[in-house]
């Protein structure tokens, strides 16, 4: 079956300790993206990449990392210096002919306490 | 800055009934206009989307009403039923952009039985 998989469901971390999420796919597209939910604020884009070792910031990238060695994983770090990082995390990805259409994984929540 | 508002934050809509879910945006720019619906724990799936350059598009019991001079879109839902219970997205983008989604807030509409 072709699709997203965001691993864990549920993540729990300790305050000041950095987390790493896993998003990975085997729809073959190139462009992948991190959003963060939190509830009444929609989504918020943190990271996209459109190609393979190039990833650019989005709108609320501070206090996040992420990587793209490989096209079909796209791993998020959540560092200690993300003030409220207590969220839903949203993986998706996209053909480059048709960045409207994102695919979404099921998501990661993250609980830090 | 919300480039793209939504209204209202939450919908209870009796079964049968219609239910309607309002964005507005502010870039003229953005030409192309997608709905998400999200289910519980799971993440955002493309429902039905629309272009400036029409007024409106159906699908089924789904309908995007699209009023260019107004900057606003809706989404109308007819004949809801208990399965459509679930958070609604409004978003906008630029296609040319390369790939920068930006969503509305939410809706999470209700349908009674």
């Amino acid at each position: 079956d072709g699709g997203i998989t965001q691993s864990p469901k549920y993540l729990f971390r300790k305050e000041g300790q950095n987390v790493t999420l896993s998003c990975e796919q085997n729809l073959n597209h190139d462009a992948m993206y991190w959003y963060r939910q939190d509830p009444g604020q929609g989504l918020r884009l943190i990271y996209y990449s459109q190609i393979v070792n190039d990833f650019q910031k989005g709108d609320i990238a501070e206090g996040y990392s992420v990587s793209r060695e490989k096209k079909e994983s796209f791993p998020l770090t959540v560092t200690s210096a993300q003030k409220n990082p207590t969220a839903f995390y949203l993986c998706a990805s996209a053909i480059p002919t048709s960045y409207n259409e994102q695919f979404f994984g099921p998501g990661t929540r993250l609980t830090v306490l | 800055q919300q480039q793209v508002k939504q209204s209202p934050q939450s919908l209870i809509v009796q079964k049968g009934g219609i239910s309607i879910i309002n964005c507005a945006y502010e870039n003229t720019a953005f030409d192309y206009f997608p709905w998400y619906q999200q289910f519980p724990g799971k993440g955002p799936a493309l429902l039905i989307a629309i272009r400036p350059d029409v007024s409106e598009k159906k699908e089924g019991r789904f309908t995007i009403s699209f009023n260019k001079s107004a900057k606003q879109f809706s989404l109308h839902i007819m004949d809801s039923q208990p399965g459509d219970s679930a958070t609604y997205f409004c978003a906008a983008i630029l296609e040319t952009s390369g790939s920068r989604l930006t969503f509305g807030e939410g809706t999470q509409l209700t349908v009674n039985p």
